[in-house]
């Protein structure tokens, strides 16, 4: 099993949908989860972490799955702004720093 | 503030020449980190440096590839006898510390080996 799991899309939405990604993750131990977004030709930025209750930022909801080692991202009212891939990261097992990159998600809103 | 810087953005050699690679974390982030991103690939782990600690180097490739970094300011990877399939955008990230935190990333060094 990948470390981290993404299907690589790509989704090819209109605006205003509803998309959901999902996400598997091989270490049962890891204690981190983040949503990054890269655009094209551009460097990943954080979008978002994920945390143990779930949590919501506006039209983002994500969602994480201990038992299951699953992680998912929910975008509601898509807007073409919403277009880039959508990266799953979670913390790996050799240092403290390491967290491991998806390689991702290709979302792309039409109007 | 200013935010991670990478130099030079693009940079173009040939097989078998040595390139180095410059990042500039934002200032008072004592973690820095590098990867690599093949085209169409997701990013790959190369180092990672934390304050005063050993580097967790076990991410380069082979042993044409290093990187130092001068206590917690710029950092300089190396890539010796460059090849073909060396090719790929370099990445730098800095976080305020290693614990997992937001990493900030530089807009990366696209390197072309011919």
């Amino acid at each position: 099993r990948k470390e981290v799991e993404q299907d690589p899309g790509p989704f090819n939405v209109p605006e205003g949908a509803t998309v959901a990604f999902n996400c598997t993750y091989s270490n049962s131990a890891s204690q981190s989860f983040f949503w990054y977004r890269q655009d094209c030709r551009k460097e990943p930025k954080l979008l978002m972490s994920v945390y143990s209750s779930g949590n919501e930022d506006g039209r983002f909801t994500a969602q994480l799955n201990r038992a299951s080692q699953y992680i998912s991202l929910l975008i509601r009212d898509s807007k073409l702004s919403d277009s880039a891939t959508y990266l799953c990261v979670v913390n790996g097992e050799r240092s403290q720093g390491n967290l491991i990159f998806g390689k991702g998600t290709k979302l792309s809103v039409k109007p | 503030g200013a935010g991670v810087s990478q130099s030079p953005s693009n940079k173009v050699t040939e097989k078998g020449k040595d390139v180095e690679l410059r990042c500039d974390p934002i200032s008072g982030h004592t973690a820095l980190y590098w990867y690599r991103q093949r085209l169409g690939q997701g990013l790959e782990f190369l180092i990672y440096f934390q304050g005063n600690s050993a580097p967790d180097k076990s991410g380069l490739p082979s042993d044409r590839f290093s990187a130092e970094r001068t206590g917690e300011s710029v950092s300089t990877l190396t890539i010796q006898r460059t090849q073909q399939e060396d090719s790929a955008v370099y990445l730098c990230a800095s976080s305020y510390s290693g614990n997992y935190n937001e990493q900030f990333f530089g807009p990366g060094t696209r390197l072309t080996v011919l």
